[in-house]
């Protein structure tokens, strides 16, 4: 069955990067493409960006300019990077199927905080 | 940036109740709509697709609509196991943008 989970370090010192990785089971990822969104404590949802399937990326242009989607196909993992954390990136963060969304990680808690 | 204007906010309704939820698009998103549900502590799950769609072992009491830019969920009767936050996605446009949620209480 597919499934996607989250993994990276809980706690982020501001102006740090953050490094989150996706590893995803049950599917492809040359012929799927996935999705990172994060949720602020107690508030709504903010689609980050996409990985397709053929490696492209699109992302949200409030982040562009700190963000960067890869992955390893080998692995089956999908690498979220962003830049210059302050503390408004404290999130929980998301992967999940591509743009239909049907599959979602658990989600991983990241604090920014020094 | 496509804003999606969700309302109520919040609710409260009695089990058997009809609810129904509403996004508005500040643009055409033709029927580029999801509904998602997120239960707390828990990861949303996707319950309406194309705008009517009912997602894959989404129970039927569960419908969407579209009357021009403003999109709907609908559940026809309400049940314990429903009480959650909804939130819409629109998916035609980059950003997607989420609506801001409303959450469904018990009365």
């Amino acid at each position: 069955q597919v499934q996607l989970k989250e993994s990276g370090p809980g706690l982020v010192q501001p102006s740090q990067t953050l490094s989150l990785t996706c590893t995803v089971s049950g599917l492809s990822l040359t012929s799927n493409s996935v999705s990172w969104i994060r949720q602020p404590p107690g508030k709504g949802l903010e689609w980050m960006g996409v990985i397709w399937s053929n490696g492209g990326t699109d992302y949200n242009s409030a982040i562009k300019s700190r963000l960067s989607i890869s992955r390893d196909t080998s692995k089956s993992q999908v690498f979220l990077k962003m830049n210059s954390l302050q503390t408004e990136d404290t999130a929980m963060y998301f992967c999940a199927r591509g743009v239909i969304l049907d599959y979602w990680g658990q989600g991983v808690m990241v604090t920014v905080s020094s | 940036d496509i804003q999606m204007t969700q309302s109520p906010s919040s609710m409260s309704a009695s089990l058997g109740d009809r609810v129904t939820i509403t996004c508005r698009a500040s643009q055409d998103i033709g029927n580029y709509l999801s509904w998602f549900q997120q239960k707390p502590g828990k990861s949303p799950r996707r319950m309406i697709y194309g705008a009517t769609n009912l997602a894959a072992g989404v129970p039927s009491r569960f419908s969407g609509s579209r009357s021009g830019s403003d999109y709907s969920l609908t559940i026809s009767s309400l049940e314990s196991e429903d009480m959650a936050i909804y939130y819409c996605l629109q998916s035609i446009q980059y950003p997607w943008t989420f609506g801001g949620g409303t959450k469904l209480e018990l009365k």
